[in-house]
Formats: structure tokens, sequence, C-alpha cells
């Protein structure tokens, strides 16, 4: 089983629509979340940490969800610069290393 | 804004042939990471470093793999004998700390194995 599991994808969506990404992982120790979005051939960025308590930025929602060790992202009002590949990661506990899911790539259409 | 710089941003090599891709994280950053994808794959995590030692590493790196800080700035990752599966995106990234602590990523040495 995947580490990190995401919304295989595409989503292409119009201009201005709400679109969601869900993303589950397997290891009950992870303690830290986080979106990350990786624009083609480009570095991964981060987007925004992930609370328990959920979190907005802007056009952003996260959500966590620990006893279902779910994760989901919320963009509101698309634009056509939120065209990537948006990736969800996990750390387990105090460990260094993130785990990142595959990705689910979003194209917003004019 | 700071960044983490890489060079080379792309590298052709010859299978068998030694690489060395160098980095220079974020000048406050303690922490140090080096991750690859393969095109079309997700992101990996091969090793951290911390305090000049390897602090965690993955199934990945192996012993054909080698990290050194040789000096006050910079960071490499080493490859002894290159494989054709070596062939992908290096990222090299830096921490301030862990836990909630920003990863940030360079942009990249696209690595090429002939």
């Amino acid at each position: 089983r995947k580490e990190v599991e995401q919304d295989p994808g595409p989503f292409n969506v119009p201009e201005g629509a709400t679109v969601a990404f869900n993303c589950t992982y397997s290891n009950s120790a992870s303690q830290s979340f986080f979106w990350y979005r990786q624009d083609c051939r480009k570095e991964p960025k981060l987007l925004m940490s992930v609370y328990s308590s959920g979190n907005e930025d802007g056009r952003f929602t996260a959500q966590l969800n620990r006893a279902s060790q779910y994760i989901s992202l919320l963009i509101r009002d698309s634009k056509l610069s939120d065209s990537a590949t948006y990736l969800c990661v996990a750390r387990v506990g105090s460990a260094r290393q993130l785990t990142f899911g595959s990705g689910t790539q979003l194209t917003v259409l004019p | 804004e700071p960044e983490v710089t890489q060079t080379p941003s792309h590298q052709v090599t010859q299978m068998g042939q030694e690489v060395i891709l160098r980095c220079v994280p974020i000048s406050n950053h303690l922490y140090f990471y080096w991750y690859r994808q393969i095109l079309g794959q997700k992101v990996e995590f091969l090793v951290s470093f911390y305090n000049n030692e390897i602090s965690e590493k993955s199934e990945i790196f192996d012993d054909q793999f080698s990290v050194e800080r040789p000096d006050g700035s910079n960071f490499t990752l080493k490859i002894r004998s290159t494989k054709l599966e070596d062939s992908a995106m290096y990222f090299c990234a830096s921490s301030e700390g862990t836990g909630l602590s920003t990863i940030y990523f360079g942009e990249g040495s696209w690595l090429t194995v002939v």
C-alpha cells in the first residue's frame, strides 16, 4: 500500500470553479502534513502546511482528519495560474524526511 | 527571498562515470536534504544531513551515493558509478528545523545517464 495516496487526476476545470483534492496516508505515526505544488519540470514549492484544526490561506483551504487519516485541499475561484501538480506530503513523527504522494494534476481552462 | 541554488542544472554522463551534484543551501538553515524524481514519478527522499553527518537515508541511498559538506556553504551529492536508472531530477533542499519547518527546494539538477 502506498504511504501517501492521492486522487490520480487529471482534473480539468473552468476558471472560477471550486476543486477539491483528497489524500490518504497509511502511517498513523505521521504528524506533519503539507500541500506542495509543482509546475512542470520545476521544484516542489510549499503551498501550505496542514493543521489539525484546518486552515485557510486566501482561496486555499486545507483539512486534516487524523481518525480517517485523510487530508484535503480545496481551491476556490480557480485561476489559470493554479494549473500545476498538487503534492500531498507527510512527515512521520520527528523524522526529517518528507513522504510525497504521486500528485494530482490540475488544469484550469479559460 | 533566500533560495537554495544547485549546479549544474543539467548534466549528461556516461554509465559508470562519477557525478557530483552541488548545492548551496539557505545560509541560516541547519538541515539539508537530497531528493530525486524520476521522470513521471513521485518525489523520493534520498538522505538528510545535520551537524555534519547523515541523520536519515532511504533504501535508494546505497553505497554508490555519498554526501558531503566540504565547506561552510556547499552540500554535495556524489554518485560513484552511475547507472541508467540514476537518470532523474535531483533536488537539494534545506530547512531551519524539523516538524513544521518549511523545507525549501532548489530548482534541481537534471541528470541523464547514457
